[in-house]
């Protein structure tokens, strides 16, 4: 079965800087996506097809991908973006799989 | 826009069955596979089901099949799973979830999420 690997956590301070990481073999044309996770609330996305936003996302997010790994960016982190963040791909056995999953936190 | 609004969920025993709704609105429902995603307590998100846009083909990974049936009625636009046999690894809060293209071609995103119900197996 096709495995996505992410950090558990990432902290980051107010204004700063998160990078969450996302490995797996072989993503060659496979696309990543991106969804935000909070307590309670449905899962949102954040990116798709490795670097698109949807429409009311903030520019602060942004989506990379080189080789194995795909990137999520969040520049300038407010206290909102606290959250779970998930990366996500298709695969043609295991259809929808889903990383881990980081937990951002905001100190 | 579009709406999933789920409802059913609850506590059951072990070995017992619940199913689960999804009513949509705001797209054409009969226009879209639709997906079922669940997270156990502690755990990542999980796909559990997926249905074709007119009810033809289902599927399933190996955690839930033989047990779970996914299955649409297009003209009330909604989205069923039955689940049957359920223990208390499937205590998890489930989301209907409808999947979008990709550049790939394939429907292999998310762009809506239901807001999620509550499944609670246990004794």
């Amino acid at each position: 079965s096709y495995v996505l690997t992410q950090p558990p956590s990432v902290s980051v301070a107010p204004g700063q800087t998160a990078s969450l990481s996302c490995g797996g073999t072989n993503f060659g044309r496979r696309s990543v996506h991106w969804y935000q996770h909070k307590a309670g609330q449905a899962p949102k996305l954040v990116v798709f097809d490795d670097t698109d936003r949807p429409s009311g996302i903030p520019d602060r997010f942004s989506g990379s991908k080189s080789g194995s790994a795909a990137t999520l960016t969040i520049s300038r982190v407010e206290a909102g973006d606290e959250a779970d963040y998930y990366c996500q791909v298709w695969d043609n056995s295991d259809h929808y799989v889903f990383g881990g999953g980081t937990k951002v936190t905001v100190l | 826009q579009v709406q999933l609004v789920q409802s059913g969920g609850g506590v059951v025993p072990p070995g017992k069955s619940l199913r689960l709704s999804c009513t949509t609105s705001g797209f054409v429902f009969s226009d879209y596979g639709m997906q079922w995603v669940r997270q156990a307590p502690g755990k990542g998100l999980e796909w559990v089901a997926s249905v074709w846009h007119d009810g033809s083909a289902t599927d399933y990974p190996d955690s839930v099949k033989g047990r779970f049936t996914v299955s649409r009625d297009n003209s009330k636009d909604t989205l069923y799973l039955q689940m049957n046999s359920l223990t208390v690894e499937d205590t998890a809060v489930y989301f209907c979830a409808r999947p979008n293209v990709g550049s790939s071609g394939y429907y292999d995103y998310f762009d809506n999420w239901g807001h999620g119900t509550l499944v609670t197996v246990s004794s």
